[in-house]
C-alpha cells in the first residue's frame, strides 16, 4: 500500500539553527511533492512544490530536496525563527489524483 | 472572501444526531476536497469534486457520510447518526483545477466536530 512517513518526533531547535525534516514514501511514483505548513487551529498553507526532475528548490529561508531514488524529500528551514514554529506536512499525488498527506512534523524554535 | 470559508468553526453534537458542515471555496476554483484530521494524525481524504464530474467518494468511511456540491460552488458534508469516533477536524480545500503542478490546495480553517 502507499505510505508517506515523516519524522514522528517533534523537533526542538535553537533560534538561528537549521531544522531538517524528512519525508519518506513507498509505492508512489510522484511527478512532484508538496510541503505545507499548519498552525494550531488553522488549515494547512502551501509552501513549496518540487518536481521529480528538480533536485533542489529554494524559497527565502526554505530549501527542499527530492531524491526519487531514495524516495525521500528533505525540508530545511535555515536561520530559524520562533515564528517558524508549526507543523510541516509533506504531500504526494496518488495514482488516482488524490493528494495524500503525511502525519506532519512539529517544529518548535526556541528564542 | 479571498479564502476558503468553513462553517461552523466548532460543532458539538450528541451521539446519534445528524450534522451538516459547510464549505465555501475560492471563487473560480473547480476542484473541492474534504479531509478529516484526528488529533495528532495526518489528513485523511474523504471526497473530491471536480467540475461537473461525478465525485470521487472513495475516502468516505461509511454510508453515514455524504457530500454534495451545488452549482459547482458551495459544498455540504453531512454525517448522519454521528458516533464518537466521528469527532475530528473536518477540512475543506479548493484548487483551480484537479490537483496538479500549478494548483496547490487552499484550505479553510476547518470545522471541529465533537460528538458527546
Amino acid at each position: 500500500s502507499q505510505k508517506i512517513e515523516q519524522n514522528s518526533e517533534a523537533l526542538n531547535i535553537q533560534e538561528g539553527k537549521t531544522a531538517t525534516l524528512t519525508c519518506n514514501y513507498t509505492n508512489y511514483s510522484p511527478a512532484y511533492l508538496q510541503w505545507y505548513r499548519q498552525d494550531p487551529g488553522r488549515g494547512p498553507v502551501f509552501l513549496l512544490l518540487i518536481r521529480e526532475n528538480e533536485k533542489e528548490k529554494r524559497k527565502e529561508r526554505l530549501k527542499v530536496t527530492f531524491d526519487t531514488t531514495l524516495k525521500q524529500s528533505l525540508f530545511h528551514i535555515t536561520a530559524s525563527q520562533p515564528a517558524d514554529s508549526a507543523t510541516y506536512l509533506c504531500a504526494l499525488l496518488s495514482n488516482d489524483y488524490k493528494l495524500s498527506f503525511g502525519a506532519g512534523t512539529t517544529v518548535t524554535v526556541r528564542a | 472572501g479571498a479564502g476558503v470559508s468553513q462553517s461552523p468553526s466548532n460543532k458539538v453534537t450528541e451521539k446519534g444526531k445528524d450534522v451538516e458542515l459547510r464549505c465555501d471555496p475560492i471563487s473560480g476554483h473547480t476542484a473541492l476536497y474534504w479531509y478529516r484530521q484526528s488529533l495528532g494524525q495526518g489528513l485523511e481524504f474523504l471526497i473530491y469534486f471536480q467540475g461537473n464530474s461525478a465525485p470521487d467518494k472513495s475516502g468516505l468511511p461509511s454510508d453515514r457520510f455524504s457530500a454534495e456540491r451545488t452549482g459547482g460552488s458551495v459544498s455540504t458534508l453531512t454525517i448522519q447518526r454521528t458516533q464518537q469516533e466521528d469527532s475530528a477536524v473536518y477540512l475543506c480545500a479548493s484548487s483551480l483545477v484537479r490537483s496538479s503542478y500549478n494548483s496547490p490546495l487552499h484550505f479553510g480553517n476547518g470545522t471541529r466536530l465533537t460528538v458527546t
